[in-house]
């Protein structure tokens, strides 16, 4: 079945201990991105890839980093959660980098940060 | 900055009758996308409309594009229980592929 996952689905953490969230999908996509969605701000880029080993930052990468080394993964990396990290985030993506194509996403990942 | 901004940002209609929301958009595309999300999950494509169609069907879904007002409408006809859910419409925006609105929040009820 074609997918995209995200581990893990939900997590409660403290401030300053870093954490990874992950996601990986199946369909050999070029394109991964990071969304974070939060009440009353709709959907904001994070970063995105357009490959292995291509990067660069959405609208809000402040405090996240990522990397793609492989085709399938696109990790999240906080490396000192603060609370107004605090979010859902969704990883999504596309067969190519175009707008013309559809995106897939993830199922969420549900961040605390205390 | 928001590409897409949705109207109405909620909307509330009784089972059976048809539910409209808009999105306006600043810059020329070459197409739109709608995409659904159920409370606290992930967004589902629900359809692409290039910028050369005025309107395009799929089952209870009806999408027309206004590229002169920079505009698309999202309909839903006979609307179920299950189609509550919050709408996007997302645009192209170069290499970051697609930026989303700020939805709307449709409640259908039984």
């Amino acid at each position: 079945e074609a997918q995209v996952t995200q581990n893990p689905r939900y997590l409660i953490t403290v401030t300053g201990k870093k954490l990874t969230v992950t996601c990986s999908q199946n369909m050999n996509h070029e394109y991964m991105s990071w969304y974070r969605q939060d009440p009353g701000l709709g959907l904001r880029q994070i970063y995105y890839s357009m490959n292995v080993e291509v990067t660069d930052k959405g609208d809000v990468p402040e405090g996240y980093k990522v990397s793609r080394k492989e085709k399938r993964n696109f990790p999240l990396i906080l490396e000192s959660p603060s609370p107004n990290q605090t979010s859902l985030y969704f990883c999504a993506s596309s067969p190519r980098t175009s707008g013309d194509y559809e995106q897939y996403f993830g199922p969420g990942t549900r961040l605390t940060v205390t | 900055s928001q590409q897409g901004e949705e109207d109405p940002q909620a909307l509330s209609i009784q089972e059976g009758e048809n539910a409209t929301m808009n999105c306006s958009y600043k810059t020329s595309i070459n197409n739109l996308q709608w995409y659904r999300q159920n409370s606290g999950r992930g967004l589902v494509h629900l359809i692409l409309i290039r910028s050369n169609e005025r309107e395009k069907h799929s089952g209870r879904l009806r999408v027309t594009l206004d590229t002169s007002k920079k505009s698309s409408s999202l309909l839903i006809t006979a609307s179920r229980a299950a189609d509550t859910a919050s709408y996007f419409c997302a645009t192209p925006t170069g290499r970051r592929a697609l930026t989303f609105g700020s939805g709307t929040r449709l409640q259908v009820q039984p």
